[in-house]
């Protein structure tokens, strides 16, 4: 079955950097394009990035636009989220999600937890 | 950006009750909506996508409707396990957008 593994997550300084991993199987990973969503602690859920199937197109929430970076090793069934110059605001537990054909997001992986704070 | 706009925010309802949720789209999204469960401490799941279908092995009881701007999720009889949160999540702009979320819990 699909199996979405995050990694990565703990705490970091304010303008400090974070690379946060995500492992898939049970499916044919590079025919999928991939996001990032994450919640902040108590609040609900902000979309964050996407990335085409092979890597050829990435978008980002305008919070996270050039701060964060979405990539993928198709190689390696892996998804990361590089996230530089953190703020307070970031912290929030980020799930990987896989992007359906219907543009939805079909299965979600457990969360990491990000904690930006001195 | 588009924004979504669910009501109400929190809701009580009792077991076997009838209940309907509503979001509403800043502008038309066709019937670009899905709808998410999330419980306690776990991840999201998908519950319906393009507005009024249903994903494969979530009871009959859910179904969605709408199209444009105003769409509802409606849970026909509430079972034990349907008290969470719910999200509703427009698709049809590339950068996704989520409702703020219902909660539904036990009158």
């Amino acid at each position: 079955q699909v199996q979405l593994v995050e990694s990565g997550g703990g705490v970091v300084q304010p303008g400090r950097s974070l690379r946060l991993s995500c492992a898939a199987s049970g499916f044919t990973f590079s025919s999928f394009g991939m996001h990032w969503v994450r919640q902040t602690p108590g609040k609900g859920l902000e979309w964050v990035a996407v990335i085409w199937y092979d890597g050829s197109k990435k978008y980002y929430a305008d919070s996270v636009e050039g701060r964060f970076t979405i990539s993928r090793d198709n190689s390696k069934n892996t998804l990361f989220l590089q996230m530089n110059s953190l703020r307070a605001e970031d912290t929030a537990v980020y799930y990987c999600a896989r992007g359906s054909g219907s543009s939805s997001l079909d299965s979600w992986g457990q969360g990491t937890l990000v904690t930006v704070s001195s | 950006d588009i924004q979504m706009t669910q009501s109400p925010s929190s809701l009580s309802a009792s077991v076997g009750d009838r209940v309907t949720i509503t979001c509403r789209a800043s502008q038309s999204i066709s019937s670009y909506l899905n709808w998410y469960q999330q419980k306690p401490g776990k991840a999201p799941k998908l519950l319906m996508y393009a507005a009024s279908r249903l994903q494969s092995g979530v009871p009959s009881r859910f179904s969605g409707s709408g199209s444009e701007t105003d769409f509802t999720l409606t849970i026909s009889s509430l079972q034990p396990e349907d008290f969470a949160t719910y999200y509703c999540q427009q698709s049809y702009n590339t950068l996704f957008t989520f409702g703020q979320g219902t909660k539904l819990d036990i009158k």
